[in-house]
């Protein structure tokens, strides 16, 4: 079984602040996906970026960093230069592993962590 | 990206009815949709895998009769709630993995938010 935790219910930063969104994960399967997504309150789910468990480097994405730790299972995901269109839930999301089949490509999701940024 | 279209994307009914949610991935294929549920300020829960051509698939606790799955087409996902009651009250979003490729990415919906009176 695989589970994500999420344990920031909440998080306040400054404008043009860096602020870090913490994520665990536990998993059994040798490969694995990990995913970032943002929920504003029209309730769309927004793809900010991905790490598969084989790759070298921490994934990057404009101002969204992935802090990939797999020794420590955390996929943190650090937003820079914070503005205030951020402000919103944000999800970390594991992929199943069972590449090819029908249950590759879902996901189990974190609690999320209500991002605010302040002016 | 994919563009993964959702219908309606508000809807009240009365309790009793039903009510259908149309899930359409508009410039890929899919042969596998899924469907979550989410509550308020809360997290993603997967209900139930849709599959072209086959009977979906449920998460364990997901009554299979009062949450109807059907995917007709490669682009076509429907999620029926029948006799909805107020504790059906929700969000619920799609999302569909495109059948060219092999990376797991997917593409979400807009959501629909339904409210049962």
């Amino acid at each position: 079984a695989q589970k994500i935790t999420q344990t920031q219910p909440g998080m306040f930063v400054q404008e043009k602040e860096a602020v870090t969104l913490d994520c665990t994960y536990d998993t059994s399967d040798p490969s694995y996906g990990l995913f970032w997504y943002k929920q504003p309150s029209s309730g769309e789910m927004i793809f900010l970026i991905y790490q598969g468990s084989y790759d070298q480097q921490n994934a990057t994405e404009g101002r969204y960093s992935l802090n990939f730790q797999k020794a420590r299972k955390s996929a943190n995901l650090v937003i820079s230069a914070s503005q205030l269109g951020d402000s919103a839930m944000y999800f970390c999301a594991m992929r199943g592993a069972n590449a090819g089949g029908t249950s590759y490509g879902k996901l189990t999701f974190g609690q999320g962590t209500i991002l605010t940024v302040h002016p | 990206g994919a563009v993964v279209s959702q219908h309606p994307s508000r809807v009240i009914c009365k309790s009793g009815t039903s009510v259908k949610i149309e899930c359409r991935s508009l410039d890929f294929q899919a042969t596998t949709m899924f469907w979550y549920r989410q509550f308020p300020k809360k997290s993603l829960m997967l209900m139930a895998t849709s599959n072209e051509g086959s009977k979906a698939t449920y998460e364990q606790g997901v009554e299979k009769d009062k949450f109807l799955i059907n995917h007709a087409s490669l682009t076509l996902s429907t999620l029926t709630v029948t006799s909805a009651h107020p504790e059906d009250s929700s969000f619920y979003i799609c999302s569909a993995r495109p059948l060219d490729r092999n990376t797991g990415e997917l593409f979400f919906g807009e959501g629909s938010r339904l409210t049962v009176l």
